[in-house]
C-alpha cells in the first residue's frame, strides 16, 4: 500500500509568522509530487506540480521544494495571514498511477 | 473553459439503500475522471479512476460501484449502503494520470444512518 505521509497533522500560527510542513513518501517510481490547499467549504485547488528533483516552486508567499531521492517535499508559508488557513494537502503520483493523498496539513492562522 | 460538476450536495440515506452520485465535466474531451473520499478523520481516499468511456479502475475493493458510460460523465453508485459509506465525496478530472493537476467538483456529504 502506497503511503504518504504529512506531518504534523495540525497547526497553529499567529498572523505574521512563517511556518513549513513535511510530506514523505516513497520515492521508487516517482513520477510527480502535488500540493494542494483546501479550504472550509470549497473545494481543493492546485498549488504546485513538481517533477524534478531538486524542483522548487514559489507562488506569492507560498513556496515547495521536492527531493525525489530521499523521498521528502517541504511546503513553506512566509508572513501567515489569516486567509492562509486551509488543509494543505500533498500527493503522489508513481509512474501509471492515479493520485494518492496524504491525510494533509491543517493551519490555523490567528490575525 | 473548463467546469465540473457533481451533485447531489447532499444526501442523507439509510442502510441498505442505493446510491448514485453523478459527476460531469464540460469543456475538455477525453478527459481522465476520479472518485475520491474523505471519511471522518481520515485523507482523501482514491476509490475510482477512468482514463476512457467503460474503463475503471478500482483502487479500493468494497461494495461501491463506477461507471462512465459517456466520455465527460463518471457515476458512482451502491447497490446497498453501509454505515461506513458515509463520507465526502469528490469527484475530480485530469488531462492527464501523470503530472495533469485535478480539478475538484464540489464534492457530495453523504450521511447513512
Amino acid at each position: 500500500i502506497l503511503n504518504v505521509e504529512q506531518s504534523p497533522q495540525s497547526l497553529h500560527v499567529q498572523e505574521g509568522d512563517s511556518t513549513n510542513f513535511t510530506c514523505s513518501f516513497p520515492s521508487s517510481n516517482f513520477y510527480a509530487l502535488h500540493w494542494y490547499r483546501w479550504e472550509t467549504a470549497k473545494s481543493p485547488e492546485a498549488l504546485f506540480v513538481m517533477t524534478l528533483n531538486g524542483d522548487e516552486k514559489k507562488k506569492g508567499r507560498i513556496s515547495a521544494t521536492l527531493n525525489t531521492k530521499e523521498g521528502y517535499s517541504y511546503l513553506y508559508i512566509k508572513g501567515s495571514q489569516p486567509e492562509d488557513s486551509a488543509t494543505y494537502l500533498c500527493a503522489l503520483n508513481q509512474a501509471g498511477t492515479a493520485l494518492i493523498f496524504g491525510k494533509g496539513t491543517t493551519l490555523s492562522v490567528s490575525s | 473553459s473548463q467546469t465540473i460538476h457533481q451533485w447531489p450536495a447532499t444526501l442523507v440515506q439509510p442502510v441498505g439503500s442505493p446510491l448514485s452520485l453523478e459527476c460531469t465535466v464540460e469543456g475538455t474531451s477525453n478527459p481522465n475522471l476520479y472518485w475520491y473520499r474523505q471519511a471522518a478523520g481520515r485523507g482523501l481516499q482514491l476509490l475510482f479512476y477512468s482514463v476512457g468511456i467503460g474503463q475503471i479502475s478500482s483502487e479500493v475493493p468494497q461494495n461501491l460501484s463506477a461507471s462512465r458510460p459517456q466520455d465527460r460523465q463518471f457515476i458512482l453508485s451502491s447497490k446497498k449502503l453501509l454505515l461506513s459509506d458515509s463520507g465526502f465525496y469528490l469527484c475530480a478530472w485530469s488531462e492527464g494520470l501523470g503530472t495533469g493537476e485535478l480539478f475538484f467538483g464540489e464534492g457530495s456529504r453523504l450521511t447513512v444512518l
